[in-house]
Formats: structure tokens, sequence, C-alpha cells
């Protein structure tokens, strides 16, 4: 399995535009989690969902956070309008049942 | 929620050096993990570890469940071994099923 896929890498935006993270986890997991990482709280939970469903999405920071699970291989985390204070690498992480966690090689979202 | 404590919060050796890395949390969990951020970003997986002691080369780890603490050696460290380690537990009750990560300890390793 190549791993939990991630993208875009990267990603520049302009205060206010909509940004769409997507996150395709190892094949058969039934856990996925998003998480983000800054300087000032480390890595933190933003939700997670086990199969397909939203399980834990206290982590959300605001409305301006949304994040969907369509289906088994594929989720998105969106961010409408983004902030400066957005700014991160967020990572996506998926496990089988309640076992080891791997995670993708994130996005480092900039907002400018 | 349950509180996770790494020390030291950096660290700075020699090449060749052996070092020992400690996790302690605040509450029983069902799960426990090591990961190696390099410089690059990457969470690399180390050991899942929810109790007793694993090896893989030159790093090795023991948890004591019963109280509360983990432990990452590292033996015979290599520039490469530099990067920020992160220990991460999971309760595993319903609702709860996610990894809360430490703060981490840095480590520098010098040529």
């Amino acid at each position: 399995d190549a791993g939990v896929i991630q993208s875009p890498r990267h990603e520049v935006t302009e205060m206010g535009q909509e940004v769409t993270l997507r996150c395709k986890p190892i094949s058969g997991h039934d856990y996925l989690f998003w998480y983000r990482q800054t300087m000032m709280r480390g890595l933190e939970l933003l939700i997670y969902f086990n199969n397909n469903v939203p399980i834990d999405d206290s982590g959300m920071p605001e409305d301006r956070f949304s994040a969907k699970m369509p289906n088994a291989s594929f989720s998105t985390l969106k961010i409408q309008p983004s902030e400066p204070r957005d700014s991160a690498v967020y990572f996506c992480a998926s496990s089988l049942s309640v076992t080891e966690a791997f995670f993708g090689q994130g996005t480092r979202l900039t907002v400018v | 929620g349950i509180q996770v404590e790494q020390s030291p919060p950096d660290l700075i050796l020699q090449e060749g050096a052996n070092s020992t890395l400690r996790c302690n949390f605040s509450d029983s969990v069902n799960n426990l993990q090591w990961f190696h951020q390099n410089p690059w970003g990457q969470l690399i997986n180390l050991f899942y570890i929810p109790s007793g002691t694993k090896q893989n080369g030159r790093l090795s780890a023991t948890t004591v469940a019963t109280e509360r603490y983990s432990l990452l050696y590292i033996s015979s460290s290599q520039t490469t071994d530099s990067g920020v380690y992160f220990c991460a537990v999971e309760q595993g009750h319903f609702g709860n099923e996610k990894l809360t990560f430490g703060t981490g300890t840095r480590l520098t390793i010098i040529p």
C-alpha cells in the first residue's frame, strides 16, 4: 500500500479564499483523523471519522472549517473563508480499528 | 482530557552517544505510539507499544502502563536521528479513539 496520501503538499492562498485539503487513507482502514500542527499548539486533533461517520469534531476551530468523508477511500477538509491564522501543517492519518495510526506527509498551508 | 508530558524538551548529543526520552501520561491508555518527525516534517512510526518492550535496530521502547510512562532509547546516535520525537496516547473509549500528542523532544545530533 502507498500509505496515507494527502494533496496538495503545499498550498498558498489569499485570505478569504476557500481551501480544500484531500486525503486518501490506507485501504481497509476504518478510522480517519485530521490533525493540525502549529508551533504554538503542537499537534492537535481537528476531527475523526469511524466508518465514514464523524465521531468527534470538537477540535474544529470554528464554523469556517468543515470535513467530509463521502466514502471509505476519500476525505476532505475545507476552510472557507481562510485566514492567516489558519496557516499550519495539516495531517491526515488512518488506522485499522483502534490500533497503530499512520500519517500522511501533510499539507503545508500558508494564508497570506 | 489526558495529559502527555515528554522530557527533556531539548537534547543535544555528540554522534555515537546514547539517549533516553521519557513520556508520562495522566490516565490509563489503550494505545501508545512513538513517532519521529524528521527535518522534512514527516511523521515516521517508530513503535506501537501499549505495554512491554520492543526493539528495532538501535532503537528500543518500553511502556509500563500501570505506572503511566514510556521510555524511548536511542543507542549509538547518528546525525539522521535528529528531529523531534513525539509520544502519543489513545484511551480507547468510544468517542475518545484519538491520539493525544505530547509536546515532543527535539533531538540534535552533532557530528
